[in-house]
């Protein structure tokens, strides 16, 4: 079955570390997503690629850092730049057509104390 | 600014008492507006897209339809299975899509 994998489901960190978050797509699409979602808001995006080796900051970008080496993969780091670094992390992927919807992977619950 | 506002923040239903849930934006130059389900711990899960004021979609207990100004998610004598959040989000421009802070729905047996 295709879909998105996301790894680890849960992860923890000490503040000043710096940690990465995998996400893995086999639904051969071109774009992928990074989404930060906090209780009460709605998703906010980090950053997206819409092809390898380019992507653009979305609007909470500061803090992390992505690559798009493969076309599979679009690895988020979380820098200790980030100054409230603790939430649910959600990868997405979509065709690059108007209109495609996003498909999720199930998240990484990041906490750092 | 494009806002995107989805209410209530909660709903409760007893299984079989129909309701809908209401996504209402102000956007400039809404591209499509779709509906998510997400269940706790969980990525969100598609739905619907709507493109187009007048337009309708059903699936199941679920049926979506779209103004100029917000959408409508309505459950038809919805079953416990169906609680969740419900999120809404509109595409503007490019891969600017903005989400609501979602409706959490429980229904009870």
């Amino acid at each position: 079955d295709g879909g998105i994998t996301q790894s680890p489901k849960y992860l923890f960190r000490k503040e000043g570390q710096n940690v990465t978050l995998s996400c893995e797509q086999n639904l051969n699409h071109d774009a992928m997503y990074w989404y930060r979602q906090d209780p009460g808001q709605g998703l906010r995006l980090i950053y997206y690629s819409q092809i390898v080796n380019d992507f653009q900051k979305g609007d909470i970008a500061e803090g992390y850092s992505v690559s798009r080496e493969k076309k599979e993969s679009f690895p988020l780091t979380v820098t200790s730049a980030q100054k409230n670094p603790t939430a649910f992390y959600l990868c997405a992927s979509s065709e690059t057509g108007v209109n495609s919807p996003l498909h999720f992977g199930n998240g990484t619950r990041l906490t750092v104390t | 600014e494009d806002q995107v506002t989805q209410s209530p923040e909660a709903l409760r239903l007893q299984e079989g008492e129909s309701s809908s849930l209401n996504c209402s934006y102000t956007v400039s130059g809404l591209r499509g507006l779709f509906w998510y389900r997400q269940d706790p711990g969980k990525g969100p899960e598609f739905l619907f897209t709507l493109y187009s004021a007048g337009e309708e979609k059903e699936k199941e207990r679920l049926k979506a339809t779209l103004t100029k100004k917000e959408s409508f998610l309505h459950i038809t004598a919805p079953k416990p299975e169906d609680s969740a959040t419900y999120l809404c989000a509109v595409q503007v421009r490019g891969n600017d899509m903005r989400f609501g802070a979602g409706t959490r729905l429980t229904v009870k047996p």
